[in-house]
């Protein structure tokens, strides 16, 4: 049974650091990886999506890294703003007809003015 | 891209009732999902609906309780039945992009539901 961790759970920063969340999945066999964010009490946008075969997915500031061997990927934001406050949320696909995403716990980012 | 709507946006419903929500996406498409978010929690699949056939549900969810309709490819209700507190949820609907958009997945504002 897949399954998807986020490290850490919660994270506060100064406005302008460079940081890194992390998300791990227990079974390699997947067919994609997405990032999102969620805005308290809001829907989900979607950030990135990597395919299985790619190793990174680049978006303005934001770059995702996939690495599938080693179950884990990475969202890299560069010079945080407080705008970038909300939870982030990766979720990977399985392959096959399900088209299923399972979701990991998500990272509470809070970026400090 | 697509553009998905929900409504209602938020509800307060009393224990017992019932609540209809509506998803419409501005484009055909052909799975659609719904999903429900805890307090606290991330997301879990309730269940996958194509048009013209039946839902397909997750373990843990069942039809009489998440009766899920499917009319056409731009268009899906999701009923909460014999509501208690614990339905009390964000419920949001999603659609994948299919081939051509690599099977992202869009979601749509989400439905805040309250059971008193």
């Amino acid at each position: 049974k897949q399954e998807v961790t986020q490290i850490p759970a919660a994270l506060s920063v100064p406005e302008g650091e460079n940081l890194v969340l992390n998300c791990s999945f227990t079974d390699s066999a997947i067919y994609n990886l997405q990032w999102f964010r969620q805005d308290p009490g809001k829907g989900l946008t979607s950030l990135l999506l990597i395919q299985s075969s790619q190793r990174e997915q680049t978006s303005g500031r934001l770059n995702a890294s996939l690495d599938k061997s080693s179950g884990r990927s990475t969202l890299y934001i560069a010079a945080s703003q407080p705008g970038d406050s909300a939870t982030y949320l990766c979720a990977v696909r399985r392959g096959g007809a399900t088209n299923k995403l399972i979701f990991g716990t998500g990272t509470l980012l809070a970026v400090q003015p | 891209s697509a553009v998905i709507s929900q409504k209602p946006s938020r509800d307060i419903c009393q224990r017992g009732t019932s609540l209809t929500i509506q998803c419409q996406v501005d484009s055909q498409v052909t799975m659609m999902f719904w999903y429900r978010q805890q307090p606290g929690q991330s997301l879990t699949l309730i269940a996958t609906a194509n048009q013209g056939s039946e839902a397909t549900y997750e373990s843990g969810f069942v039809i009489d309780k998440f009766p899920i309709s499917r009319p056409n490819l731009t268009f899906s209700t999701l009923t909460v039945s014999n509501m208690s507190p614990e339905d009390s949820s964000i419920y949001l609907c999603s659609f994948s992009g299919g081939f051509a958009r690599r099977d992202e997945q869009f979601f749509g504002p989400g439905t805040r539901l309250t059971v008193l």
